[in-house]
């Protein structure tokens, strides 16, 4: 079963709106890390942020926002007032005691100027 | 750039062949991951190593094995390649405490393309 579901596949949107991508997941540890990495074209990976179990505070960085819900099994991301650099695939990644991270199939954002 | 540097960028080879891919961690990161990305399969685990000794194993294929040195490098060898191995396989390092809780920081990846 899939420990990570990212429902949406590709997302266009036209720049300075707001993009929410919504992550599922599931797991039966009740220490776990929820991260979210970046993919843009040239094809590295980047860190964008990390959460563990026990802490819902939903933040703010930047442009970037966070909503963990444990009752849902959710940690959806948002990037407000999207920028065409904001382009990439996106994934949701889960973290739990066996050391093995977990990606979700990733979430193409395209942002058009 | 993330500190994590990979060797090489670009590997085209014949089904049959081995092959090694190389990876050097961050300064000061002792846990080296392994992941392979496919157009199938997304982005797949494969294996950990921290400080030397396999702390994870992942969906590794039998033909895939890994180790890291004592200088911290690592290296991938993948060995009787078939066309469905090709993919781009990253590397990433995360801080020295060695958790899995630890974000992660990856390399550019090397493509493997095999023909």
């Amino acid at each position: 079963a899939q420990k990570v579901t990212q429902a949406q596949t590709e997302i266009s949107v036209v720049e300075k709106e707001d993009v929410t991508l919504d992550c599922v997941y599931e797991t039966r540890d009740t220490t776990y890390y929820l991260f979210w990495y970046k993919q843009p074209p040239s094809g590295e990976l980047v860190f964008l942020i990390r959460r563990n179990s026990f802490d819902e505070q939903n933040e703010i960085s930047g442009r970037y926002s966070w909503n963990f819900q444990k009752s849902t099994s959710s940690f959806n991301f948002t990037i407000t007032a999207s920028q065409v650099v904001d382009s990439a695939v996106y994934f949701c990644a889960l973290s739990e005691a066996n050391y093995k991270l977990s990606f979700g199939a990733g979430t193409t954002v395209t942002v058009r100027a | 750039d993330s500190g994590v540097t990979q060797t090489p960028k670009h590997l085209i080879t014949a089904t049959g062949q081995r092959v090694t891919l190389r990876c050097s961690p961050r300064s000061g990161d002792l846990s080296v991951y392994w992941y392979q990305q496919s157009l199938d399969q997304g982005l797949q685990f494969l294996i950990q190593y921290y400080n030397g000794e396999e702390r994870a194993k992942g969906n590794i294929l039998e033909r895939f094995s890994a180790q890291q040195f004592p200088d911290l490098h690592s290296e991938l060898n993948l060995s009787s390649l078939e066309l469905g191995d090709s993919a781009l396989y990253f590397c990433a390092s995360s801080a020295p405490s060695g958790s899995s809780y630890n974000e992660q920081f990856f390399g550019p990846g090397t493509r493997l393309t095999v023909l």
